[in-house]
C-alpha cells in the first residue's frame, strides 16, 4: 500500500516553455503532499508543503509565481514550473501523507531538463 | 536548532565487507521520529526504517541494522556483508514533535554515497 506516482518521470523542453508535474496518491487520500527539490549530489531541499483546497506554503528562497502547486483533490497535486529556464533543471520529488502524524511516501522523482 | 548531520560525504568498500553510515541529530523535542531512506542511481527514494525517539532498541533486518542511541544524538546504520546491490546514497532525515506538528516535516541529512565495489 501507500503508493504514490509521479509523471511524467523524464522531460526536456526548451527554455521559457511551462511545464507541469503530477503527483497522484494511488490507494491512500493525500491530506498532504510535499515537493523538493534535488541538486545533483545533494540532499533534498523543501519546497512547498501543500494541504488539500488549501493555498501551498513554500519555503524560503522559492518563487511561488514560478513553481505554482495545485492540490485541489485529496489524491493529486500538481507542480507547475512557469516559464522554465536552464537554472531550473533538477530531479524534482513529490511525497504525501494521508494523514498529519503519518510519514511521508515518496514518488519516483521527475528529471527536468531545459536546454 | 533543528538539524541532521552526515559527516561521511562518500565511503567505498569492498564487497562483503560491513560498512557503517553515521547519522548525527539535533533537536529540541521530546518526541520525533528518525528515518533512513536509500536512494539508488535511478533516482527513487527507497524507505528503509523510522524509527521514534521512544525506543531505543537496536532494530536488525537482514543484513541491515540501525543502532539508536539518544545519548549520543545518533542513529547510524549498518550493512553487513555489503553487496554491491547496496550501492546507493543514503539518507537520514528527523521529523520534530510528531504529535503536533501538523505537517510532519522531514529534515534531512546530507546524505552518504555508498560505494561497494566487487
Amino acid at each position: 500500500g501507500a503508493v504514490v506516482s509521479q509523471h511524467p518521470s523524464w522531460v526536456i523542453c526548451k527554455s521559457g516553455t511551462s511545464v507541469k508535474i503530477e503527483c497522484r496518491s494511488l490507494d491512500f487520500q493525500a491530506t498532504t503532499m510535499f515537493w523538493y527539490r534535488q541538486f545533483p549530489k545533494q540532499s533534498l531541499m523543501l519546497m512547498a508543503t501543500s494541504n488539500e483546497g488549501s493555498k501551498a506554503t513554500y519555503e524560503q528562497g522559492v518563487e511561488k509565481d514560478k513553481f505554482l502547486i495545485n492540490h485541489a483533490s485529496l489524491t493529486l497535486s500538481t507542480l507547475t514550473v512557469t516559464s522554465a529556464h536552464p537554472e531550473d533543471s533538477s530531479f524534482y520529488i513529490c511525497s504525501a501523507s494521508q494523514y498529519s502524524n503519518q510519514p511521508q511516501h515518496f514518488g519516483d522523482g521527475t528529471r527536468l531538463s531545459i536546454l | 536548532a533543528q538539524k541532521v548531520t552526515q559527516a561521511q560525504t562518500e565511503i567505498s568498500v569492498v564487497e562483503k565487507e560491513d560498512v557503517t553510515l553515521d547519522c548525527v541529530y539535533e533537536t529540541r523535542d521530546t518526541t520525533y521520529y528518525l528515518f533512513w531512506y536509500k536512494q539508488p542511481p535511478s533516482g527513487e527514494l527507497v524507505f528503509l526504517i523510522r524509527r521514534n525517539s521512544f525506543d531505543e532498541q537496536n532494530e536488525i533486518s537482514g543484513r541491515y541494522s540501525w543502532n539508536f542511541q539518544k545519548s549520543t544524538s545518533s542513529f547510524n546504520f549498518t550493512i553487513t556483508a555489503s553487496q554491491v546491490v547496496d550501492s546507493a546514497v543514503y539518507f537520514c532525515a528527523l521529523s520534530e514533535d510528531w504529535a503536533t506538528d501538523s505537517n510532519y516535516q522531514l529534515i534531512w541529512g546530507a546524505g552518504t554515497k555508498l560505494i561497494i565495489k566487487p
